[in-house]
């Protein structure tokens, strides 16, 4: 059973609007969440965090938000550009190993943003 | 910085063949190593947690023989995959651990 759901396996968005990038979670002890990005041929990249104290976490056109009671989160790129194209995985971790330790990871989602 | 090498890229060897991957951390020490395995259609699921100096620790449902792991210095850990059949074929990914997991390119594992 899938603890981390990315339900949207791809997502085509115009170039300079909004992509956003959904993810559910079904283990209410995760209490640290990652996005990341990968290129093909390439290993994922880290791009954004957020504790499962705050609701919010912004770097540059990157914001994740967190509504825990929802065990939701979402990756916010504005403006997105082409080269953002990639395929974005959400990760979750719990409390054992550290916070960044054991992270779980859901199916990825391929963005394609489109000049 | 936080660059992670992982080496080969691709394998492709004969079944019983015992095949040795590496991952090392070019610009810091990692104490902790993790190994991933991805099968087609599937998310990364971790196989084990690498210590530097310790023995591994290993998901639930990992063979701790078949899937040998070495972390002994802070910029290399090793994943042995012994005597490899072909339901062994799968992506392998390291990552290291500095604030958070910085991951290599990934090893295409395929048994014949």
């Amino acid at each position: 059973d899938q603890q981390v759901k990315q339900n949207s396996p791809s997502l085509s968005v115009q170039e300079g609007r909004i992509s956003i990038l959904n993810c559910d979670y079904t283990n209410s002890m995760f209490d640290y969440f990652l996005w990341y990005k990968k290129y093909p041929a390439e290993g994922p990249t880290f791009l954004i965090s957020i504790s499962s104290i705050k609701d919010k976490n912004e770097d540059g056109r990157f914001t994740v938000f967190l509504n825990k009671s929802a065990k939701h989160l979402s990756l916010h790129i504005v403006p997105s550009q082409p080269g953002d194209s990639a395929v974005y995985f959400c990760a979750a971790s719990g409390n054992y190993g550290g916070s960044q330790g054991n992270l779980i990871f859901g199916k990825g989602t391929k963005l394609s943003v489109k000049p | 910085g936080a660059v992670v090498s992982q080496h080969p890229s691709r394998v492709i060897c004969k079944s019983g063949t015992s095949v040795k991957i590496e991952c090392r951390s070019l610009d810091f020490q990692a104490t902790t190593m993790f190994w991933y395995r991805q099968f087609p259609k599937k998310s990364l699921m971790l196989m084990a947690t690498s210590n530097e100096g310790s023995k591994a620790t290993y998901e639930q449902g990992v063979e701790k023989d078949k899937f040998l792991i070495n972390h002994a210095s802070l910029t290399l850990s090793t994943l042995t995959v012994t005597s490899a059949h072909p339901e062994d074929s799968s992506f392998y990914i390291c990552s290291a651990l500095r604030t958070y997991q910085h991951f290599g390119d990934g090893t295409r594992l395929s048994i014949l």
